[in-house]
């Protein structure tokens, strides 16, 4: 089955830097890559997904991007900010998702 | 947007006994749902996929007896607990997918957060 890490696994950034989070899959079969944010005790949101016929997408301060070939992709969040201190999850998938062991960011003010 | 709801949202038992968590799409319908497990500080795991009409398909390592799940409706689909013990204390949830035939893209339920004593 599909095998998923994420790294690092916890990550501290000064407000207004750049922070930076890998993934690496092992199912060159897998098509849909989405990165999911969550807050304590409540559910996985959806922050951005990417699909492998793309190789960047781009929302505002967030960002991914996927290299096929090396079966890697990566989440860039820009100009973060406190409320952007969260845990966040990769995941990949081929009709069901599997996620990365996910990656505390904190920003500090 | 798409909701899912579960519930309860947070239950005690006590070693032995059964719960159960229901799952539910909201506003659209969901031949299919899923489940994941999700311990203190670590990733979600997918625990099975619930058809509904039709039994559910289990994780690698999953005790099929001991995680019963039911989908009964196009809406509903339930997870029971049974002879619970401390090690099940997790955050169970559930999740639908948005539709079209595409399962990748998931709607979330706010998860159960289930406590054995």
């Amino acid at each position: 089955g599909e095998n998923v890490e994420q790294h690092p696994s916890t990550l501290s950034v000064q407000e207004g830097d750049s922070a930076v989070i890998k993934c690496t899959y092992s199912d060159s079969a897998s098509n849909y890559f989405p990165w999911y944010k969550q807050e304590l005790g409540k559910r996985p949101q959806l922050i951005i997904d990417i699909r492998s016929n793309v190789g960047e997408k781009k929302d505002q301060r967030i960002a991914v991007t996927l290299n096929k070939t090396a079966k890697h992709f990566s989440l860039h969040i820009t100009e973060t900010q406190p409320e952007d201190s969260a845990v966040y999850f990769c995941a990949a998938s081929l009709r069901k998702l599997t996620f990365g062991t996910g990656t505390r960011l904190t920003i500090i003010p | 947007g798409a909701v899912v709801s579960q519930h309860p949202s947070w239950v005690i038992c006590k070693s032995g006994t059964s719960v159960k968590i229901e799952c539910r799409s909201l506003d659209f319908q969901a031949t299919t749902m899923f489940w994941y497990r999700q311990f203190p500080k670590q990733s979600l795991m997918l625990m099975a996929t619930s058809n509904e009409g039709s039994k559910a398909t289990y994780e690698q390592g999953v005790e099929k007896d001991k995680f019963l799940i039911n989908h009964a409706s196009l809406t509903l689909s339930t997870l029971t607990v049974t002879s619970a013990h401390p090690e099940d204390s997790s955050f169970y949830i559930c999740s639908a997918p948005r539709g079209g035939g595409n399962l990748d893209e998931q709607y979330f339920g706010p998860g159960t957060r289930l406590t054995v004593t």
